[in-house]
């Protein structure tokens, strides 16, 4: 069964740095999510992305977050400036179409912030 | 009110017993509706999408009330394997998706 892949698993950054999370969808599907979960918390919606823009965005997804897709296959989030309380589990998720279409996810990168 | 609102839990049953779940969402517009169960640190996986006349696939049975605003699932028949908990999921927006808390449940032996 095509899986959505996520690369790290475990991210480890020093307060203030940048990371770019990695997502690869599910091949054939034409939109992208991201969510982020604190520990203990429930899962938040950050951005969905289509057609290469922004679809949708959280009041979470301000000007720290940035989302590209830089080729076919990939879909990053980057994060700049990373401060403690962006320590959570983020998942990457996608679906053949957008409206009324359930959302298939990646097993997550669990960033933690130093 | 919450947008998608769940009974935390934890519900404890023995194996074999029935249960069920349910979930309220506030946005009357909304128009998708699905059940994922999410392991211990672990991503959300869909369980089943939620229709307006109830569906059911195996020991799993959805409901909408959208008169009432609110989803059920029932689970027949509990395994152990079904400890988890089960995340209600609606959509706010056209491809945003609001998550609930999620109800824990524990099937014990």
């Amino acid at each position: 069964e095509p899986e959505v892949t996520q690369t790290p698993s475990h991210q480890v950054t020093q307060m203030g740095q940048e990371v770019i999370l990695r997502c690869v969808p599910i091949s054939n599907h034409l939109y992208f999510y991201w969510y982020r979960q604190i520990l203990g918390q429930k899962v938040e919606f950050l951005v969905s992305f289509y057609n290469n823009e922004i679809s949708e965005k959280s009041e979470i997804f301000d000007d720290q977050f940035s989302v590209e897709r830089p080729d076919g296959s990939n879909f990053t989030l980057k994060i700049r400036s990373t401060k403690l309380e962006d320590s959570a589990m983020y998942f990457c998720a996608s679906s053949e179409q957008g409206r009324n279409q359930p959302q298939h996810f990646g097993d997550g990168t669990r960033l933690s912030i130093l | 009110r919450k947008e998608v609102e769940q009974d935390p839990g934890p519900f404890n049953v023995p194996e074999g017993a029935t249960v069920a779940f349910n979930c309220t969402y506030s946005n009357s517009a909304s128009q998708s509706f699905f059940w994922y169960r999410q392991d211990c640190r672990k991503e959300p996986k869909l369980l089943m999408s939620v229709y307006s006349s109830g569906n059911e696939d195996g020991r799993f049975t959805a409901q909408l009330n959208r008169a009432s605003q609110y989803i059920s699932l029932l689970i027949r028949d509990s395994k152990l394997s079904d400890s988890a908990t089960y995340l209600c999921v609606v959509n706010g927006a056209a491809y945003k998706y609001i998550f609930g808390t999620g109800t824990r449940l524990k099937v014990l032996a």
